[in-house]
């Protein structure tokens, strides 16, 4: 059973960067079935997807975010991070980390969601 | 706004019947990728509800039920349960969007 945990700061500053960890337990990130994604939701409002990473490090962003977004990965770490600069209060929401599965593309499995609040 | 369009609220009494849609276009729906449905109880991640349009993940209830056909889906849910009373998302995949995962915009449906 993949169990994935999101980790960082809770408050960033306006114009900063939003940092957030995800890891994966009971799997290996390597897994050639398994994209590892990055999943928000405002307050009161739909999920909206941000990006995907493969473990070999290829990427696809939300164009609305890909000028502001990184996602990279640590397989030694069976890690996966998110970094969104240049942040606003809109970008307060809660973040999931999350499993696409490969081929449908199906979010499997999620983390519990970390909120992110951009405040000065 | 999302790009799967999803009716905002919907209510039933305990033990009818509700659908809730899901459409989308030629990018998307439209285009074979799969549809996904997910339910999102207060203050909870969303858990897996319906996947490859029509499968149940081991422990979902036989109530729930998918369908697709052209640019639409659909999520049924029989025998309405107190329980049931949650936020609704269906998912798929966009080929317009560089290759985006696209959500819903969300149906809470409300047992009545």
């Amino acid at each position: 059973q993949v169990q994935l945990q999101e980790s960082g700061p809770g408050l960033v500053k306006p114009s900063q960067t939003l940092s957030l960890t995800c890891t994966v337990s009971g799997g290996s990130i390597s897994s050639g079935s398994s994209y590892w994604s990055w999943i928000r939701q405002h307050p009161g409002k739909a999920l909206e997807w941000i990006g995907r990473i493969f473990y070999s490090g290829n990427t696809n962003y939300s164009p609305s975010l890909k000028s502001r977004l990184t996602i990279s990965v640590d397989t030694s770490r069976n890690q996966f991070s998110l970094k969104l600069r240049s942040v606003t209060a809109a970008d307060t929401a809660v973040y999931y980390c999350a499993r696409e599965r490969g081929g449908s593309m199906v979010v499997d499995y999620w983390g519990q969601g970390s909120l992110v609040t951009v405040s000065s | 706004h999302s790009v799967l369009t999803q009716p905002p609220s919907l209510s039933g009494a305990p033990g009818q019947r509700v659908t809730i849609s899901c459409t989308g276009n030629s990018s998307n729906i439209g285009a074979g990728y799969d549809v996904h449905w997910y339910q999102q109880l207060p203050g909870a991640a969303p858990t897996l509800l319906i996947y490859g349009n029509v499968n149940r993940p081991s422990g979902v209830p036989g109530r729930f039920s998918g369908s697709k056909s052209g640019t639409s889906a659909s999520l049924a849910i029989t025998g309405l349960q107190a329980e049931d009373e949650a936020d609704y998302y269906c998912q798929s995949y966009d080929s317009s969007l560089s290759g985006s995962t696209v959500f819903g915009g969300g149906t809470k449906l409300t047992v009545l």
